[in-house]
């Protein structure tokens, strides 16, 4: 069974780090394009980051330098380190597998995990 | 970046009724679209993509239809486990971006 088990998130100060984590079963982090998508209150839907199945990134403007994507076969894990975290970076996150060249879009997604960025 | 506009923000709608569901895109995106599905407190869900492909599961009072930039999302006969907020992507341009969703409620 596919499953996506996000954990991490929570109330963090201004400037503060987190690091959120993607528990995957029902098929391997590393064989497939994955990315976080957040929601932030009341808001639509936005690609943050991409990880590739050859290992390759891609982020969003207004994260770049800021949060890293990672996996870990051993694991098979994705993760999202988010550093010097803003106000705007308050959101609901999701990990999903895609979109690939070939699957253009999301799916599954997992339930996601709440990051609160406030002082 | 392509910016994709949903209309209504808010349908209400009476269960057995049909919902119409609108999605635009500020250029050509051809056929490369796809709708989720969020119910409160869900992860979204895959509903179709290339404008008019079900996914697995997906119940066939779901269609979609449209190309270019003007796509449209139809659930007819509602069911109470329909009400939910409607999304769509565009994904012509890698790695898409989403409308800022139709909510369908419980009229």
């Amino acid at each position: 069974e596919v499953d996506l088990v996000e954990s991490g998130g929570g109330l963090i100060q201004p400037g503060g780090s987190l690091r959120l984590s993607c528990a995957v079963s029902g098929f391997t982090v590393s064989g497939n394009y994955m990315s976080w998508v957040r929601q932030a209150p009341g808001k639509g839907l936005e690609c943050v980051s991409v990880i590739y199945s050859g290992g390759s990134t891609h982020y969003k403007d207004s994260v770049k330098g800021r949060f890293t994507i990672s996996r870990d076969s051993s694991k098979n894990t994705l993760y999202l380190q988010m550093d010097s975290l803003r106000a705007e970076d308050t959101a609901v996150y999701y990990c999903a597998r895609g979109p690939s060249p070939v699957t253009r879009w999301f799916d599954p997604w997992g339930q996601g995990t709440l990051v609160t960025v406030s002082s | 970046e392509i910016v994709m506009t949903q209309s209504p923000a808010a349908l209400s709608v009476s269960p057995g009724e049909s919902a119409t569901l609108s999605c635009r895109a500020s250029q050509s995106v051809s056929s490369n679209l796809a709708w989720y599905q969020q119910k409160r407190g869900q992860a979204p869900r895959l509903l179709i993509s290339g404008s008019s492909t079900r996914a697995t599961g997906i119940p066939a009072r779901f269609s979609g239809s449209g190309s270019g930039t003007e796509f449209t999302l139809t659930i007819s006969s509602l069911q109470s486990e329909d009400f939910a907020v409607y999304y769509c992507q565009q994904y012509n341009n890698w790695p898409g971006t989403f409308g800022q969703g139709t909510k369908v409620e419980i009229k």
